[in-house]
């Protein structure tokens, strides 16, 4: 079975840095897609950024990219100009690609990012 | 945003009686989820639809059952509420190719007392 697992509960950064936030995965197939969400205190989950397991290339979108190491089964998220209204929890996301379509969440992250 | 709506958005109910919720979409996607969310557990998947009447069972579908009796309406009943089921409960739809992303509703809060 596939789990997805963020190893840390809560992290924090200053305004304007840079913070990686850290999620591990176990699968057995190839082709899957990765995603990190975003939760801001509103509740609402949003779509940060999207990987799909056939590309090398990491995902970029704007001040969000991610580190995919397939091989190590390893999605960081990094955000760089770190802003106040990033602070939410931050959850890292895995789909299969094909079969019963179902997506595995991990337990999440909360940032806090300081003034 | 995608056209996803639940309902209620916040309920007390008592132990023992059943609750439905309701998730409604407007964007015509074939799938559809329902999550809960408790601290420490992210989001944890209940059950889920692939189409119509076509329903299948996530890790933590005791207690809980759906129906899908139409494209748009989702619904999800705890046949007899119990105060571990006090929860947030979010509603997903997905049409998977091109993006495979999925989309999520406002969410329900509930309490079982």
């Amino acid at each position: 079975a596939q789990t997805v697992t963020q190893s840390q509960p809560e992290m924090s950064v200053q305004e304007a840095e840079t913070v990686t936030l850290s999620c591990t995965y176990d699968t057995s197939e190839s082709d899957y897609y990765l995603f990190w969400y975003k939760q801001p205190p509103s509740r609402q989950m949003i779509l940060v950024i999207r990987q799909e397991a056939y590309k090398q290339q990491n995902a970029t979108e704007n001040r969000f990219s991610v580190n995919f190491q397939k091989a190590a089964k390893s999605f960081s998220l990094k955000i760089s100009d770190s802003q106040l209204g990033d602070a939410a929890m931050y959850f890292c996301a895995y789909s299969t690609a094909s079969g019963t379509y179902k997506y595995i969440f991990g337990t999440g992250t909360r940032l806090k990012v300081l003034a | 945003d995608a056209g996803i709506t639940q309902s209620p958005r916040h309920k007390v109910t008592e132990t023992g009686t059943p609750v439905t919720l309701r998730c409604h979409q407007t964007e015509n996607h074939r799938y559809m989820y329902w999550y809960r969310q408790d601290p420490g557990h992210g989001l944890r998947l209940i059950h889920y639809s692939y189409g119509v009447k076509d329903t299948d069972k996530g890790e933590v579908s005791d207690g809980y059952s759906v129906s899908r009796s139409k494209t748009e309406d989702f619904l999800l009943t705890l046949e007899s509420a119990t105060s571990s089921q006090t929860s947030v409960y979010f509603c997903a739809i997905s049409e998977r190719h091109p993006s495979y992303e999925q989309y999520f509703g406002p969410g329900t809060r509930l309490t079982v007392t």
